[in-house]
């Protein structure tokens, strides 16, 4: 089982640039996340989907888009990377019953932006 | 606004020890608690969660206290193994309405345990 894969693994951008994060699960999860970690900050949630054409903002969304076209996809994208998004993001994923009680997270991509 | 307070930022034991993580949260519509455990390079993976129902749960060597009138919920470690050493997230969140699915973490302590 692949679980939750994310790609790429790091990445490193100029200011002003666009980009997509990719993240695939194989679970067949309802619930999709992306989540930041910065240093000291824990997890921040940053945008969210409870399914297939659903998707919401959590708590850090400006700056990032998200589209869920298929159970299996959520990518985040960045229209104009910006210093301030260097960070390691994760994406995570649950049945939607159980969307609080066991998130599966991917390996992480880390993000830099010069 | 944190949601989640967690201290310490980072804990030194030697093996065998016990290492004591602590958690407070002000929203009393939280009534799910998760502890995440994360290695350098992965991401965080769930190790032990409470309701607050109870006070206490254990799991193997992980065991979480939760104090509902003092909002304070904590994780032991018993018989600390240097593979223990890992960041420890904890975590808050409600089980209903609009807001399930969204957890809010803890900063994080950093846990090292000397052989």
């Amino acid at each position: 089982n692949a679980g939750v894969t994310q790609t790429p693994k790091f990445q490193v951008l100029k200011t002003g640039q666009s980009m997509t994060l990719q993240c695939a699960q194989d679970m067949n999860h309802e619930y999709m996340s992306w989540y930041r970690q910065d240093p000291g900050m824990g997890l921040r949630l940053i945008h969210y989907s409870v399914g297939a054409g659903i998707t919401d903002q959590g708590e850090v969304p400006n700056g990032y888009n998200v589209s869920r076209s298929t159970t299996e996809d959520f990518p985040l994208r960045l229209l104009s990377a910006a210093p301030s998004q260097t960070s390691v993001y994760f994406c995570a994923s649950s049945r939607w019953d159980r969307a609080n009680e066991k998130l599966f997270f991917g390996s992480g991509t880390q993000l830099s932006v010069l | 606004q944190q949601q989640v307070k967690q201290s310490p930022q980072s804990l030194i034991v030697q093996k065998g020890g016990i290492p004591i993580i602590n958690c407070a949260y002000e929203n009393t519509a939280f009534d799910y608690f998760p502890w995440y455990q994360q290695f350098p390079g992965k991401g965080p993976a769930l190790l032990i969660a409470i309701r607050p129902d109870v006070s206490e749960k254990k799991e193997g060597r992980f065991t979480i206290s939760f104090n509902k009138s003092a909002k304070q919920f904590s994780l032991h470690i018993m018989d600390s193994q240097p593979g223990d050493s890992a960041t420890y997230f904890c975590a808050a969140s409600r089980g209903r309405g609009s807001t399930l699915g969204r957890l809010y973490f803890g900063r994080g302590t950093q846990l090292t345990v000397w052989p």
